[in-house]
């Protein structure tokens, strides 16, 4: 079955300065791959999500960009972090409607 | 619009009452998955239905078609089961999941 693996699990960050999530798929190929963000006290918002290399699609309009280099890598990035950027980042990864996630990061941008 | 809710969003109840939560989807699916997030945030995947029921131990998740509904049900609770429920489906012909709000179930002593 497929393994996520999603690091770091926690990170602190001063405002502006960048990020980089990384999320790294095992055990399938060519799965879609998706970037999701729970604020404090929220539901899941889809970010971006991925059906191939190369190939991202953005689902609201934010300073995070994600890119997929490889075909089981998903990064999401930031060039300068806001405030509002806090919260839970989370990557998953579906396949034939098999789905399976990542442990998550927390990002607190202070 | 493909949308999901859940209900209720918040659920307090004494240790060993049998927890129902529920979810509703507004059009046809391929899966339906329901997820448990603790409070330190990671997910755990419970099941994933595309028809019928399943049983893990305490937890059985149901689903109806055509009534497009599910259900999570938790028999003999525990405190350690309080966590955030949560519904997300895979609509047909779409190529996101789709989250509902989440359930916070609370499980006293």
């Amino acid at each position: 079955s497929q393994t996520i693996h999603q690091w770091p699990a926690t990170l602190v960050q001063p405002v502006g300065s960048p990020l980089s999530l990384e999320c790294t798929v095992e055990g399938t190929s060519n799965p879609n791959l998706y970037w999701y963000r729970q604020a404090a006290g929220r539901g899941l918002q889809l970010l971006f999500y991925s059906v191939g290399i190369g190939q991202i699609s953005s689902e609201v309009p934010q300073n995070l960009s994600a890119s997929r280099p490889q075909d089981r890598q998903f990064i999401l990035s930031s060039k300068k972090l806001l405030l509002s950027d806090s919260g839970f980042y989370l990557c998953a990864s579906e396949r034939n409607t098999e789905a399976f996630f990542g442990q998550g990061t927390r990002l607190t941008v202070v | 619009k493909n949308e999901v809710e859940q209900s209720p969003q918040n659920l307090t109840a004494q240790e060993g009452e049998f927890i129902t939560i529920n979810c509703s989807y507004s059009v046809g699916i391929s899966a339906l998955h329901w997820l448990q997030q603790h409070p330190g945030g990671g997910i755990v995947s419970l099941f994933m239905l595309s028809s019928g029921k399943k049983k893990h131990g305490r937890l059985i998740a149901t689903i109806n078609i055509q009534e497009k509904h599910s259900s999570l049900h938790i028999t003999a609770s525990h405190p350690r089961d309080s966590a955030v429920y949560i519904c997300a489906v895979m609509f047909q012909g779409a190529q996101k999941l789709v989250f509902g709000q989440g359930t916070r179930l609370t499980i006293n002593p």
